[in-house]
């Protein structure tokens, strides 16, 4: 069966801090795609990034990067020098290919970012 | 135009009104999505369009009836709800069943009384 855990719940840092939101996924599928969503208060999920399971190049987009692993079923994501406006819920996601069309969601963490 | 737009974005019912949520985008996308989320959990899908044809239904109650009039629009009829079923409706929509990515819209927060 396909699974997403997310082991952290709340995560609370300072501003200007390093955190990793840690996701670790199930699958019997060779082939898949993760995802990381971030959701603030207004709602709407907002996409960060897509990795299909042929790729395990770690990623960095500005302030994030993921780091993905297969041999431990790992999708990590960090954001460094951490930002209020971070604050939000975050969500890892898997998806198979080829039966495709829904995503399964970790439970979330929630990242508090203080100034 | 790279957005989905729900409507309305709140709203309240009595459990013996009928009401109708709408979604729409037009990125062309022909896969197109509804997921139910209830307060700090993860979003839960309800259905997928695939090509303007119901191609999943999660096992939910037939007073949620989804309905998708062509590859744009997307909507979900609302009838006889329960208290239980306020929660965040998402809609979102993807190139196609692939997974390339999907869209979401801000959702609609809906609270039955």
């Amino acid at each position: 069966a396909q699974k997403v855990t997310q082991a952290q719940t709340e995560i609370s840092v300072v501003e200007k801090e390093d955190v990793t939101l840690d996701c670790v996924y199930e699958t019997r599928d060779t082939t898949y795609y993760l995802f990381w969503y971030k959701q603030p208060p207004s709602g709407e999920l907002v996409f960060l990034i897509r990795r299909n399971s042929f790729d395990e190049q770690n990623e960095i987009s500005g302030r994030y990067s993921w780091n993905f692993q297969k041999s431990t079923s790992s999708f990590n994501f960090t954001i460094t020098a951490s930002q209020v406006v971070d604050s939000a819920v975050y969500f890892c996601a898997l998806s198979e290919a080829p039966r495709g069309g829904k995503l399964i969601f970790g439970q979330g963490t929630e990242l508090s970012v203080k100034p | 135009d790279t957005e989905v737009t729900q409507t309305p974005k709140h709203l309240v019912m009595g459990m013996t009104n009928k009401k109708s949520l709408k979604c729409e985008q037009h990125m062309g996308h022909r896969a197109m999505y509804w997921y139910k989320q209830k307060a700090k959990k993860p979003p839960e899908l309800m259905f997928v369009y695939s090509y303007e044809k119901l191609s999943i239904n999660e096992s939910v109650p037939s007073r949620f009836s989804p309905e998708c009039p062509n590859s744009s629009l997307l909507n979900l009829h609302l009838h006889a709800l329960q208290p239980e079923d306020s929660a965040l409706y998402l809609c979102a929509s993807s190139q196609g069943r692939d997974t390339y990515g999907y869209t979401f819209g801000s959702g609609t927060r809906l609270t039955v009384v």
